[in-house]
């Protein structure tokens, strides 16, 4: 099972500035690799796909990048809609599909 | 617009089984994509539960395989999970998600059903 990290846990921020959330495979996964969004009550939202790519209608000041193991979510000029919870996962090598187990943005 | 919706019983009794179904709209369930069950316990992460195929083919997480079954029926447009020997640790909001084909990562969703073990 390939195990995927997230850090760090929770990271505070102030609107308009800028968020580097990081997500670290046990093993390579290549590009595949995701970015979810989750705010409270909401289901999970597509916000990255193959490390890089944007999904559908997601805002420029999203971006991802990485290859192999490491990857990074950069949020630029942080909105009050973006404080949420942000997942990876890995879509390499499964059973099992695997998830980091989340960063909290939240409001500095 | 591809959607999914969840349906089911919000409580189920410890040792019992859990049954929840997944009703696609937007898409043909015999597309070749993968439907997938996902939960998430109150206040923790996402957990992958299973997927399977409009074949019929199913891959299934190991740490529940013992206990679960995805079935599905292409001629209501819809998938099934079942969870058998629930116990309070399966109390979780369920989500339902398409992956599709070439890049198998979830790009639709259900909103997710509450399902609580309790008796």
């Amino acid at each position: 099972e390939i195990v995927m990290t997230q850090s760090p846990a929770t990271l505070s921020v102030s609107p308009g500035e800028r968020a580097t959330l990081s997500c670290r495979a046990s093993q390579s996964v290549s590009s595949s690799l995701a970015w979810y969004q989750q705010k409270p009550g909401r289901a999970p939202r597509l916000l990255i796909y193959g490390a890089s790519t944007r999904a559908t209608d997601i805002p420029a000041r999203f971006s991802g990048s990485g290859s192999g193991t490491e990857f990074t979510l950069t949020i630029n000029s942080l909105q009050s809609e973006d404080f949420a919870v942000y997942y990876c996962q890995q879509y390499n090598n499964w059973p099992p599909r695997t998830f980091g187990q989340g960063t909290k943005v939240e409001i500095k | 617009q591809v959607q999914l919706q969840e349906s089911g019983p919000g409580l189920v009794k410890p040792s019992g089984t859990l049954s929840l179904t997944c009703a696609v709209s937007g898409d043909s369930i015999s597309n070749t994509n993968w439907w997938n069950w996902v939960r998430q316990p109150p206040g923790k992460g996402l957990e992958w539960i299973g997927e399977i195929f409009y074949s019929g083919s199913t891959k299934y997480n190991p740490s529940l395989r013992s206990r679960v079954t995805i079935s599905v029926d292409k001629s209501k447009n819809q998938f099934s999970l079942r969870l058998s020997s629930v116990t309070a640790a399966d109390t979780a909001v369920y989500y339902c998600a398409r992956s599709s084909y070439p890049d198998y990562y979830f790009d639709y969703w259900g909103q997710g059903t509450l399902v609580t073990v309790s008796s």
